[in-house]
Parts: C-alpha cells; sequence; structure tokens
C-alpha cells in the first residue's frame, strides 16, 4: 500500500526559479523525510521533519508539514541544474520505528 | 571510508535460479533495510533488520529470504528467481531506532530472464 504520492509527478522549471513539490500521506506518522535520488544511483537523504515540527530548513531547503491535511511540502529555491533529479516523500508511521514508507517520486528537470 | 556498499551491481539470471544480492555496511548501524524500486510503485520495503539475527517482513517479502549474522552484512537471497523480481534492489542502514535517516547503497539492478 503507498503512504506517500507525490505531486506532481514531473516538473520542469528554469535555474534559478523556485520548485515545490507537494507529499499526501494517509495515517498517522512519527516523521516524514524527503530524499533525492539522481539518475543511476542510490537515494540521499535530504531532510526530516517531525510529527510535532511544522516547518524546517536546510540551507536552499524548506519542508513543511501538516498533520492535519496529511501533506508535506518541499521547496527548493533558486533551484540548480545540479538539483534535477527525482525526488520522494518517505513516512515513518506511528508504531512502525524506522520503517519507512516511500512515494513514487517527483522527477524534477532543471534546465539552464 | 567506503560507507554501504553492495554487489554485484548488475546481474543477469535465468528463471528458477538462485541469486544473492551483498550489502555491506561500515558504520555499525543497528538497522538494516532492503527495498525493490520499480516504475510507478517507487521503493518497497522487502526485508528489513533490527540487529544480528532479528529480521522481520516488510511489504513485499514472497520470494526472498534474509539473513544477518553480523551486524555489518545483509544479503538478500532470490530463492527461485521469477521475472516478477527484475528490478533495482537497494539496502539501506540506520543508526538508530526511529526518528533517524537511512543510508542507501548504489543499488543493484537485477534481470530474471
Amino acid at each position: 500500500s503507498q503512504q506517500g504520492e507525490e505531486d506532481p509527478q514531473a516538473l520542469s522549471i528554469q535555474e534559478g526559479e523556485n520548485a515545490t513539490m507537494n507529499c499526501s500521506y494517509k495515517t498517522s506518522i512519527n516523521n516524514l523525510q524527503w530524499y533525492r535520488q539522481n539518475s543511476g544511483r542510490g537515494l540521499v537523504h535530504l531532510i526530516l521533519i517531525r510529527s510535532n515540527e511544522r516547518e524546517k530548513h536546510s540551507g536552499r531547503l524548506r519542508v513543511t508539514l501538516d498533520t492535519s491535511k496529511k501533506s508535506s511540502s518541499l521547496l527548493i529555491t533558486a533551484s540548480r541544474a545540479a538539483d534535477t533529479a527525482s525526488y520522494f516523500c518517505a513516512t515513518e508511521q506511528t508504531g512502525t520505528a524506522s520503517k519507512l514508507t516511500f512515494g513514487t517520486g517527483t522527477r524534477l528537470q532543471v534546465t539552464l | 571510508d567506503a560507507g554501504i556498499t553492495q554487489s554485484p551491481r548488475y546481474k543477469i539470471t535465468e528463471t528458477g535460479r538462485q541469486v544473492t544480492l551483498m550489502c555491506h555496511q561500515t558504520w555499525s548501524h543497528s538497522y538494516m533495510f532492503w527495498y525493490r524500486q520499480d516504475l510507478g510503485h517507487g521503493l518497497r520495503l522487502i526485508y528489513y533488520s533490527a540487529a544480528a539475527d532479528i529480521t522481520d517482513k516488510g511489504e513485499v517479502p514472497d520470494g526472498y529470504v534474509v539473513s544477518r549474522s553480523k551486524t555489518e552484512n545483509f544479503p538478500l537471497t532470490l530463492e527461485s528467481a521469477t521475472r516478477s523480481q527484475t528490478s533495482v534492489y537497494f539496502c539501506a542502514s540506520s543508526e538508530y531506532r526511529g526518528n533517524y535517516e537511512q543510508y542507501f547503497g548504489p543499488g543493484t539492478r537485477l534481470t530474471v530472464t
């Protein structure tokens, strides 16, 4: 069963623009995490936001979490060509410590 | 500092064959995970392990076997490979239980003919 669903499935922007990706989930969570995957590579952890947090920043990344709506958003500001990748949200559901359920991902293309 | 490695990186096998995918981590992380990644499904958890000799099923365990005799190794065995097991397999590890990120290996691309 898919816990997280990302929206949009694909996003194409120009360098310098902001990119926003959304994630919705179904059940209560301990935390929500965002990962990046470059083509042909493994996933790299970007940021973790706990269920009692509403917003978190890391460099050019801003993540929000709305537990009442069961949704999260990832904002990448001033995008660069190197940000081109697939981005996945993953949820650690309540009562399932350390087990993550991944969404299907958003493919981001940043063009020069 | 190798981190987490997987071998082989690419494997082609025939239906019915047994194949083992290896995963090794150098951090002494307690938790280790196996995922498969297929188009349209994202990553799905196959098995995970909380410590040596402790393993449990994930979302899609059928047709797979795992073992963890040493903390640093977590092999995944397909006892009798099927075409539906053609996928990219990722191993991951995590230091602690809950609220911690996972570190992923580079993946193994498995094709079952």
